[in-house]
């Protein structure tokens, strides 16, 4: 078992719409979550960050997080075609500095 | 402010030559990582250095060595390269303060090829 899973891609939403972005993790001692963008031939960059159980809301992204279930999820609203791009999730247990990647999810966002 | 350099950008190698990957940072940051990107992979760690001195082995070390020079500068050697090691490289650094605590800051990547 992967110690961090996403849900399988591609997904495509049309523009407007919400995308729903889901990220399973198996280290219980993990601490720290985070999503990041990656567009094609780019470096990933951060989009959101959360530490603690519930919702993070920061303009048209939403991080939400459930330790009890190992489930952190990534909402976008109003989607927009600037949008389509590779979502990275990022667990850290910081007492070993480790950071563990999922395989990511591809989103398109259609016109 | 350059952030994180890494060097080079793209190099071709045939099957059992060696090169190391070169990656700087001007944050001072205590963190450095290195990763690998194939398709569909996302990013699998391969080393990663908590502090100057310190080194540790990621997802994917086999193949690889490396070395955290001092606290600015951690380098990814291949003694080997074969062909399964053709991917692109990212290099990181991570702070723990700052607007984004923890937050991993990425090089331009290095586009690997063995032939």
């Amino acid at each position: 078992q992967k110690e961090v899973e996403q849900n399988s891609g591609p997904l495509s939403v049309p523009e407007g719409a919400i995308a729903s972005l889901n990220c399973t993790y198996s280290d219980r001692g993990s601490q720290s979550f985070f999503w990041y963008r990656q567009y094609s031939g780019k470096s990933p960059e951060l989009i959101m960050f959360i530490y603690s159980n519930g919702d993070k809301e920061d303009g048209r992204f939403t991080a939400q997080l459930n330790k009890a279930s190992q489930y952190v999820s990534l909402l976008i609203r109003d989607s927009q075609p600037s949008d389509s791009a590779t979502y990275l999730c990022a667990v850290i247990r910081t007492s070993y500095d480790k950071v563990i990647f999922g395989p990511g999810t591809s989103l398109s966002v259609i016109p | 402010n350059a952030g994180v350099t890494q060097t080079p950008k793209f190099q071709v190698l045939k099957t059992g030559q060696s090169m190391t990957l070169q990656c700087a940072q001007d944050m001072n940051h205590n963190s450095m990582y290195w990763y690998r990107q194939d398709p569909g992979m996302g990013l699998r760690l391969i080393y990663y250095s908590a502090s100057e001195g310190t080194t540790d082995k990621g997802e994917v070390p086999n193949g690889y060595n490396v070395s955290r020079l001092n606290k600015r500068e951690f380098s990814l050697r291949l003694e080997s390269a074969a062909p399964s090691q053709t991917s692109v490289y990212f290099c990181a650094s991570r702070g723990l303060t700052g607007p984004r605590p923890g937050e991993l800051f990425f090089g331009e990547g290095s586009r690997l090829t063995v032939l």
